[in-house]
């Protein structure tokens, strides 16, 4: 089956400071997606990450806060910057497989951010 | 906008009960409609999803939902419930925003079976 790595899982970081996450497919994707998940909530999407040009933010999320690369069809990265305890959350990211249902998503295990 | 709700956010139930989650969805158009699971410490799984067809689905360990149209509801629902069923529940709805489909989450229900 198809694997969805996310690093780091979990990372503890200070306030001000920048975390870079990472999602590597092990299989051809056609949509990569960012989400987060608060303390006791539910997910909301962030941006969908384009190959090749800039992501699609939601609303209530900026590129300047968190930005998100995709250099090809496998790989992308979610930013968090300039951090506050307010993002502390799980990152997770989302893909729909090439070779898989087309309107299904899963979903990687997620990176668990606690910002002090 | 679209929204789905999910009634319950906290379950209780002791092994062999049965179990009926609520979900209901805000949205005119064609939907397509996930029950994932998050058991603890693991990721998110995919549960069952419609698409269209029968709308009584059946999922992985035992679980099913039934999509009424008429009252935009997508319930799950399990006969009896076991100890190794805790978990958080999320509906979702895949549905058309922006030009794109984009998966939107109910709040999650965690369930917690004693017993």
């Amino acid at each position: 089956s198809a694997v969805i790595s996310q690093k780091p899982s979990r990372d503890i970081c200070q306030r001000g400071t920048s975390l870079t996450i990472q999602c590597q497919v092990d299989s051809q994707v056609t949509m990569m997606f960012w989400y987060r998940q608060q303390p006791g909530q539910s997910l909301t999407l962030i941006a969908t990450a384009n190959q090749g040009s800039e992501a699609t933010y939601e609303s209530g999320f900026v590129i300047d806060k968190f930005p998100i690369s995709r250099p090809n069809l496998t790989f992308s990265t979610l930013t968090v910057s300039n951090m506050s305890p307010e993002d502390s959350s799980i990152y997770l990211c989302s893909v729909k497989f090439v070779a898989l249902p087309q309107n299904i998503q899963y979903f990687g295990a997620g990176t668990r951010l606690s910002v002090l | 906008a679209q929204s789905v709700s999910q009634h319950n956010h906290h379950v209780i139930l002791s092994e062999a009960a049965s179990l009926e989650l609520g979900c209901n969805y805000s949205y005119g158009g064609t939907v397509n409609l996930f029950w994932y699971v998050q058991y603890p410490g693991q990721h998110l799984q995919l549960l069952l999803k419609y698409f269209s067809g029968d709308p009584l689905v059946k999922g992985i360990k035992g679980f099913e939902a039934e999509f009424i149209k008429s009252k935009f509801s997508f319930n799950l629902r399990k006969p009896s419930v076991q100890w190794s069923d805790t978990a958080e529940y999320f509906c979702a709805v895949n549905a058309r925003s922006g030009g794109y489909n984009k998966l939107i989450f109910g709040a999650g229900t965690r369930l917690a079976v004693h017993p």
